[in-house]
């Protein structure tokens, strides 16, 4: 039968390629954006934030980028590895509710060795 | 630092019986919040505290939920009865503010069933 849920996008990658993962957020009033990692079995992890006043940020293997205009996200990992498969979720915050983040559905990165 | 600690790391009821789920965040954040992931509704915002101070519960489902933070180093989230639809991974996270980041620390969580 079918399966009842949410349908997370999925990316395959192989061992050693960049990986480009997509979100896109909802509230144009949105200044704060977070990107998590969530192994199997564990909490949401951070990775890294930008706020609306820049459109890169870079760490370390990865970066994020924003477009406000059309309201979308990436974060780019280099190299991808073994370790990076997980699910990864993007979330925003705006600054009227500092506190309060809305996640995204996240996506689901498998690397093949 | 032993991170974000919850307690029970699983548990399992029966329906109409009280749940109390525990949270300890790390020393010196002074905001924590409750989440609730499920497959069918993702990672969901439940309530979230500053300085011990309930500021946004709008996330929490119904009565039946409540959460406290007596201090700085302690918060519960009860529920009382439990229901079938109430099964889901419960994560409490901490924040803390560092070099321009607002960095969250989510426990490993706890796995409630109720059946």
């Amino acid at each position: 039968g079918e399966s009842v849920g949410l349908h997370l996008p999925t990316l395959s990658v192989q061992e050693g390629d960049n990986s480009i993962i997509n979100c896109a957020y909802s509230n144009s009033a949105s200044d704060y954006f977070i990107w998590y990692k969530q192994e199997s079995g564990k909490g949401p992890q951070f990775i890294i934030d930008i706020r609306s006043n820049m459109d890169k940020r870079q760490g370390q293997r990865v970066t994020v980028l924003l477009n406000k205009t059309v309201k979308h996200l990436s974060l780019q990992i280099a190299a991808t590895q073994p370790g990076d498969s997980a699910v990864y979720f993007c979330a925003e915050n705006d600054n009227t509710n500092a506190g309060k983040s809305t996640f995204g559905d996240g996506t689901t990165l498998t690397v093949k060795p | 630092d032993a991170g974000v600690i919850q307690s029970p790391r699983h548990e399992v009821t029966e329906m109409g019986q009280e749940v109390t789920l525990r949270c300890k965040p790390i020393s010196g954040h002074n905001s924590l919040f409750w989440y609730r992931q499920t497959m069918m509704r993702g990672l969901e915002l439940l309530i979230y505290f500053n300085n011990n101070v309930p500021i946004d519960d709008s996330g929490m489902p119904e009565d039946r939920f409540s959460a406290k933070m007596p201090n700085a180093s302690f918060s519960t989230l009860k529920i009382q009865p439990s229901e079938p639809r109430d099964s889901a991974v419960y994560f409490c996270a901490s924040r803390t503010y560092r070099d321009g980041s607002y960095e969250q620390y989510f426990g490993p969580g706890t796995r409630l069933t109720v059946t």
